[in-house]
C-alpha cells in the first residue's frame, strides 16, 4: 500500500504570508489529487496532477507534480482567512479508491 | 440538491449499541465508496461499491462493521455493538468515470460519538 506523508501537519499563519505544504512517498504516483476540507464538511477536490513536473495553478494556489511523480507540493500567495482548512493529498488506486496523506490543518488569522 | 447526502450528520451511541448510517450518492454514479477519518486526521478507505456490488471491503476495520448497497443507489453502513474506538467521522463519496477520469464526490459526512 502506498504512504503518503504530508508535512507540515499544521500551520498557522497571519494573513498575507506564502506558505507550502508538501506530500512525498516511496513509490511513484500515477496521478495525485489535493483537495480542501472545511469543518463539518467532506473534503472537495482542488486539483489532479497526472504528468511529472506538471504545474497547475488555480488562482493563488499552485500545485507541482515533481519530475519522479514520487512528490507534490502546495502553494499558496497571500494566504487569506478563507483558506482555512485541512488540506489533503490522495493517490488513486486501480480501483478507484483514494489513499490519502494525514493532511495539513492550515489556520489562516486575519 | 445534487450533491452527496448523508444522514444523520450527527449520532450519539452509547457503547454496545447498533448504528446505521445513510448515503445518498449522486444520481447516476456508479462507484461508491465510504472512508472513516479521525479528527485532524486524512480519510481511511473502509469499502466500496460498483453498483450493488461491494467489491472491496478490505478497509472495514472488524466484522461489526457492514456496509450495503441493495439497489446500487442508496447505501448504509452498519456498526454494531459499537465501540469507543469507533467514534469518528464517516464519509461517504460517489464518482463516475468520465473520459478516463474518475472524481469523487464527498457528502458532509456522519459524525459518530460512542460513550
Amino acid at each position: 500500500t502506498q504512504l503518503l506523508e504530508q508535512s507540515p501537519q499544521f500551520l498557522s499563519i497571519q494573513e498575507g504570508e506564502n506558505l507550502t505544504v508538501y506530500c512525498n512517498s516511496s513509490s511513484v504516483f500515477s496521478s495525485l489529487q489535493w483537495y480542501r476540507q472545511e469543518p463539518g464538511e467532506g473534503p472537495v477536490l482542488l486539483v489532479t496532477v497526472v504528468t511529472g513536473g506538471e504545474v497547475k495553478k488555480l488562482k493563488r494556489l499552485t500545485f507541482q507534480f515533481g519530475d519522479a511523480r514520487k512528490d507534490s507540493s502546495l502553494h499558496i500567495t497571500a494566504a487569506q482567512p478563507g483558506d482555512t482548512g485541512l488540506y489533503l493529498c490522495a493517490s488513486s488506486s486501480n480501483t478507484g479508491k483514494l489513499i490519502f496523506g494525514q493532511g495539513t490543518t492550515l489556520q489562516v488569522k486575519p | 440538491g445534487a450533491g452527496v447526502s448523508q444522514s444523520p450528520r450527527y449520532k450519539v451511541a452509547k457503547r454496545g449499541q447498533d448504528v446505521a448510517l445513510r448515503c445518498d450518492p449522486i444520481s447516476g454514479h456508479v462507484s461508491l465508496f465510504w472512508y472513516q477519518q479521525a479528527l485532524g486526521q486524512g480519510p481511511e478507505f473502509l469499502t466500496y461499491f460498483q453498483n450493488e456490488a461491494q467489491l472491496d471491503k478490505s478497509g472495514l476495520p472488524s466484522d461489526r462493521f457492514f456496509a450495503e448497497r441493495p439497489e446500487g443507489s442508496v447505501s448504509t453502513l452498519k456498526i454494531q455493538r459499537t465501540q469507543q474506538e469507533d467514534s469518528a467521522v464517516y464519509l461517504c463519496a460517489s464518482s463516475i468515470r468520465t473520459s478516463g477520469v474518475e472524481t469523487q464526490y464527498f457528502g458532509p459526512g456522519t459524525r459518530l460519538l460512542v460513550l
